[in-house]
This record gives C-alpha cells, structure tokens and sequence, in this order.
C-alpha cells in the first residue's frame, strides 16, 4: 500500500517571494511523483513528474521538485509567485502495478496576495 | 489535439436516481482512469479502462460501475445516488495506463444529489 502526505493544507504567500509545497510519500516499492494544480473549477494539470534519474525535476511555469528517497520527500519549489498562481496543488504517487491509479495527496491550498 | 471532454459538466439528480457520465479521452489514449473529488474525502481513484477491460478498481461500493467502448470512450454509472455521491467527477486518459504515464485529465463532471 502507498499514501502520500502533504504536510500544508493552506500556504499564503506574497506575490514574487518564494514557495515550498512540503510532500511525504510511503511505499513499499518504487515510486513515480506527480505534482498536478487545479485551478477552480477546472480539472487538473501537471506541472511535473519524477520517473528515475536527476532528482532536480524542473516543471511547467517556473515550478521545480526535488526527489529525496532517503527522507521519502518530493516537496515542490517556486522562487518567485505571481498572483495566478493561486490555486490547489496535489501531490500524487503511482507505480508499475498501479495500472491508471494515482493516489493523491490531500491537496495544498496556495494562496497568494499583492 | 483536442483535450479529454466530459459531458454533461453539472447534473443535478434526487436520492435512489441514477446517473451516467461521459468520458472521451484524448485521441490515441486507450486507457481512461475516473476519479471522485470531494472536499472530505479528496481525490479518489474509481476504476480504470484499458481496451474495454477493468483493469483497476478502488474501493467503492458496487453501485459505481463503468465501461469502455471500442473507441477508448467511457461512461461511469451510479445507481441508487446517495446524498454522500455529491461531488466532482474526473475522468483522465493516458496512453497505456501505466504508472509511468502521466494523465490528462478532463474538466470534471460536477454532480449534485439532492
């Protein structure tokens, strides 16, 4: 069995400082990471995944992710947010068997002001 | 390419209704995963098509079913709705359904059981 942690439900930050979305997995066999955004009322959209190889994953709009397998960590990196940024971010983990299936994290709420 | 579409985008139905929901996925996508947002519960995996065959299934009652047509598109069904079944709808496609694959996903059927 696999769950997926994310350690902020709720992250306000101002406009161009930085951000980190803190995610924690567990699973008995390797993983692939996802992190996908959801803006309201709209589906979700991948910002970036992690399958193997360099641990520094760099994504769509700025957005970067480390993947620690020691601490069992893919937390989600922004040097600078802009006010469209706000919107729900969703960690999410699959494997080899998990045929179609992602398990989600709990979703992080970033909310950002001017 | 066009995007994975869901039809209808809201629905509202009364308690011991039934309801299906489309799902058509991005062209040359064969596998559709469906899932079930809500704001206790989060993102939750229902089941996954690949070839018109079940290959995943999550851990929800026997009254959400599904199916795949030949043309890689999909209904879910919920029959005898509860109250509890209010919540948004995604259906994500991808090529194989592997845990690799990354999934796109549609904008979401809002359901609303009164």
């Amino acid at each position: 069995a696999q769950s997926v942690t994310q350690l902020d439900s709720q992250v306000p930050v101002f406009e161009e400082a930085p951000v980190e979305l803190r995610c924690n997995y567990s699973s008995s066999v390797s993983v692939y990471l996802f992190w996908y955004v959801q803006y309201p009322n709209q589906g979700l959209q991948l910002l970036l995944k992690y399958l193997s190889g360099s641990t520094l994953v760099k994504g769509i709009n700025g957005f970067e992710a480390e993947f620690n397998k020691s601490q069992t960590s893919f937390h989600l990196r922004k040097p600078s947010v802009h006010i469209s940024d706000t919107a729900e971010y969703f960690c999410a983990v699959s494997n080899t068997d998990s045929w179609g299936k992602l398990q989600f994290g709990a979703g992080t709420q970033v909310v950002v002001t001017p | 390419k066009a995007g994975v579409t869901q039809t209808p985008r809201y629905l509202i139905k009364t308690r011991g209704q039934q309801v299906t929901l489309s799902c058509s996925p991005i062209s040359g996508h064969r596998s559709v995963s469906w899932y079930q947002q809500t704001p206790g519960q989060g993102l939750q995996f229902l089941f996954e098509y690949f070839s018109e065959t079940q290959r995943n299934k999550g851990n929800f009652p026997g009254r959400f079913s599904g199916r795949q047509f030949s043309n890689s598109r999909s209904e879910m069904n919920v029959s005898t709705l509860e109250l509890g079944d209010s919540a948004l709808y995604l259906c994500a496609s991808s090529p194989q359904g592997a845990g690799s694959n990354e999934q796109f996903f549609g904008p979401g059927t809002r359901l609303t059981v009164l």
